[in-house]
């Protein structure tokens, strides 16, 4: 069964530090993988998406992820944080083909900057 | 840009009330869903819509549920009888074809009482 692991439930990092938020997946073919953010009381904004070529994708914001086949990952990197990224992240999967098209996510990773 | 609306934003119901949830996908859009939240846990697939039928659905979409897409615009979610543990925020979300990323509204975040 597909699924998305995201290990970390909380991160603290300084404003100006690098970030990376971990996800993993478990699917049997070739998956599509997002990463979503929600601010507080907000919905789902789509920050990336991998779909097929490049590993390394880029986002809105400044934000990038690398999807690694080998390892199962899809980890969402920023090189500087900046106060306005606090808010929960999530991962998803969803089925490649098909008309379908639901999404599995992830548990969130909630993210506070400090000053 | 085209953005996925849903109303209300927030609603409060009694237990064993019916409510409706309505979203307006994106007018171009081919493929709808609800998702939901509960409070503090993950966001969960309900239901899938395309071609005026359902295309699929999880555990969670019970005889209590029901979608419909009334007229050309709107895409609702019908809980008939709510429960206090359907309490959560629910997502409307669209997209134009296969293989494309889905497009979520701002929620509407319901509150069984």
């Amino acid at each position: 069964a597909q699924s998305v692991t995201q290990p970390d439930i909380h991160i603290t990092v300084s404003e100006g530090a690098s970030l990376e938020l971990r996800c993993n997946y478990s699917y049997g073919a070739t998956p599509y993988l997002f990463w979503y953010v929600q601010s507080p009381g907000q919905g789902l904004q789509l920050l990336l998406k991998y779909f097929s070529g490049d590993t390394l994708v880029q986002g809105i914001k400044g934000f990038e992820a690398e999807f690694k086949r080998s390892q199962s990952s899809f980890n969402l990197r920023k090189p500087s944080v900046h106060w306005s990224d606090a808010a929960e992240y999530f991962c998803a999967v969803g089925a490649t083909g098909g008309s379908q098209g639901n999404l599995i996510f992830g548990k969130g990773t909630k993210l506070s900057v400090k000053p | 840009e085209p953005e996925v609306t849903q109303t209300p934003s927030h609603q409060v119901t009694q237990m064993g009330q019916e409510v409706i949830l309505r979203c307006v996908p994106i007018s171009n859009h081919l493929y709808f869903y609800w998702y939901r939240q509960i409070l503090g846990q993950k966001v969960e697939f309900l239901v899938s819509f395309y071609n005026n039928e359902i295309s699929e659905k999880s555990e969670i979409f019970d005889d209590q549920f029901s979608v419909e897409r009334p007229d050309g615009s709107n895409f609702t979610l019908k809980i008939r009888s709510t429960k206090l543990e359907d309490s959560a925020m629910y997502f409307c979300a669209s997209r134009n074809r296969p293989n494309t990323e889905a497009f979520f509204g701002q929620g509407t975040r319901l509150t069984v009482v």
